[in-house]
């Protein structure tokens, strides 16, 4: 449904590495449209994690990181800790939709 | 410190209009920001309703654009939604966000509210 595909689900070992990928088309981030990535944690609302394909705000630690190939995007965890564990969401824009779109979500299970 | 607040009523019957108020502390509304609103229904994704910017521009998603109305008062540095016309599909957590970037197309949300849960029903 959303025209940005996540995984539904990931999982990892404290320390482990995790890369969520959001895939999308030649209308959206195949036009270079920028990609940004939200931390959602339970009960709370979305957070900014990288803008821009690949930089972080103020205050995020660098064991995220963002990258962009192509029509599709990548967020990397390394370091996997205790509360990371969270629902990530992509966003760009699409042309074909006008309009500012998200990622289907990734829910990130730390084992 | 950028805060946003959203308030409104959290039942709105079918059929009616959905009205909420994002209030903006520790940053001037009129300024070179656009502000805007995005849901989520209940167990699932975020959608973008639409933005505003300055009270003089607006930018909707087409998919709800026919049912809704952004709005600005800058003498309370507040901004608001209004849905016509609800049904249970609008049911959802409804977000105020800052829609930060200099770019249009590459914007992306860097503060946002605590979100308001808004349920539609009889």
């Amino acid at each position: 449904q959303s025209v940005l595909t996540q995984p539904p689900s990931m999982s990892g070992a404290p320390g482990q590495r995790v890369t969520i990928s959001c895939t999308g088309s030649s209308s959206n981030i195949g036009a270079d449209y920028d990609v940004h990535w939200y931390q959602q944690l339970p009960g709370t609302a979305p957070k900014l994690l990288i803008y821009s394909n690949n930089n972080r705000p103020s205050g995020v630690p660098d064991r995220f990181s963002g990258s962009q190939s192509g029509t599709s995007a990548s967020l990397a965890i390394t370091g996997l800790q205790a509360e990371d564990e969270a629902d990530y969401f992509c966003q760009s824009y699409d042309s074909s939709l006008s309009a500012y779109v998200f990622g289907s979500g990734t829910k990130v299970t730390v084992l | 410190q950028v805060q946003l607040h959203e308030s409104g009523p959290g039942l709105v019957k079918p059929s009616e209009t959905l009205s909420l108020t994002c209030s903006v502390s520790g940053y001037p509304i009129s300024s070179n920001y656009y502000w805007g609103w995005i849901r989520q229904p209940p167990g699932r994704g975020l959608e973008w309703i639409g933005s505003v910017y300055r009270g003089v521009g607006t930018s909707y998603n087409p998919s709800l654009k026919s049912r809704v109305t952004i709005s600005v008062d800058a003498s309370k540095n507040q901004f608001s939604l209004k849905v016509s016309s609800v049904t249970a599909a609008d049911t959802a957590v409804y977000y105020c966000a800052r829609h930060a970037g200099n770019r249009d197309k590459r914007r992306y949300f860097d503060y946002w509210g605590q979100g308001s849960l808004v349920t539609v029903s009889s």
